[in-house]
């Protein structure tokens, strides 16, 4: 089983719709959550962590949930610029930190 | 302030060339990573740097090598470039483990 797992898509949705993605991570001694947003042929960059609490920034809302063990991004509103790949970060500490990366979720959003 | 940045954008290599990809950051970051990324793959960690002087192996090393002699470069060090060394390798840097990193552009290396 990978430590990190996500739909890989693509999700094809409207402009103005909302969408969510989730991510699954198999080790309980993750310590803490990222999302990056990546765009074609660009580097990485972080969206958001993700807090126990829940947190949002504008159209987006992430969500921990440890018992299950999953994130999910929730993009309100979807507006063609947010056309990207959006990864899932674990951070998990095992004698040593290691940053774990999902492959990524392809979204699309449509005029 | 740049962040961080990454020499050359591209480049073509022939099996058994060697090159070395430059990393700098100006965020007077102690931790240093190199990352490739294949078409459908996560990022997979290379090596790592806690500090200048300091190296650690990461998921994927065979093939590379790497030296820390200050705080702001961390080069990347192919010595006998094979197909499989063909990908997008991005550097990133953060203030320590636990944190947010930040990366650079990228280097896209192809290797015929």
């Amino acid at each position: 089983r990978k430590e990190v797992e996500q739909d890989p898509g693509p999700f094809n949705v409207p402009e103005g719709a909302t969408v969510a993605f989730n991510c699954t991570y198999s080790n309980s001694a993750s310590q803490s959550f990222f999302w990056y947003r990546q765009d074609c042929r660009k580097e990485p960059k972080l969206l958001m962590s993700v807090y126990s609490s829940g947190n949002e920034d504008g159209r987006f809302t992430a969500q921990l949930n440890r018992a299950s063990q999953y994130i999910s991004l929730l993009i309100r509103d979807s507006k063609l610029s947010d056309s990207a790949t959006y990864l899932c970060v674990v951070n998990m500490y095992s004698g040593t930190y290691k940053y774990i990366f999902g492959t990524g979720t392809r979204l699309k959003v449509l005029a | 302030n740049a962040g961080v940045t990454q020499t050359p954008k591209f480049r073509i290599l022939k099996i058994g060339q060697s090159m070395t990809l430059q990393c700098t950051q100006d965020m007077n970051h102690n931790y240093m990573y190199w990352y490739r990324q294949d078409p459908g793959m996560g990022l997979k960690l290379i090596y790592y740097s806690v500090g200048a002087g300091i190296t650690d192996k990461g998921e994927v090393p065979n093939g590379y090598n790497v030296s820390r002699s200050t705080t702001e470069d961390f080069p990347l060090r192919l010595e006998l470039a094979a197909p499989s060394q063909t990908s997008v390798y991005f550097c990133a840097s953060s203030y320590s483990m636990a944190d947010t990193q930040y990366f650079g552009p990228g280097t896209r290396l192809t290797v015929l």
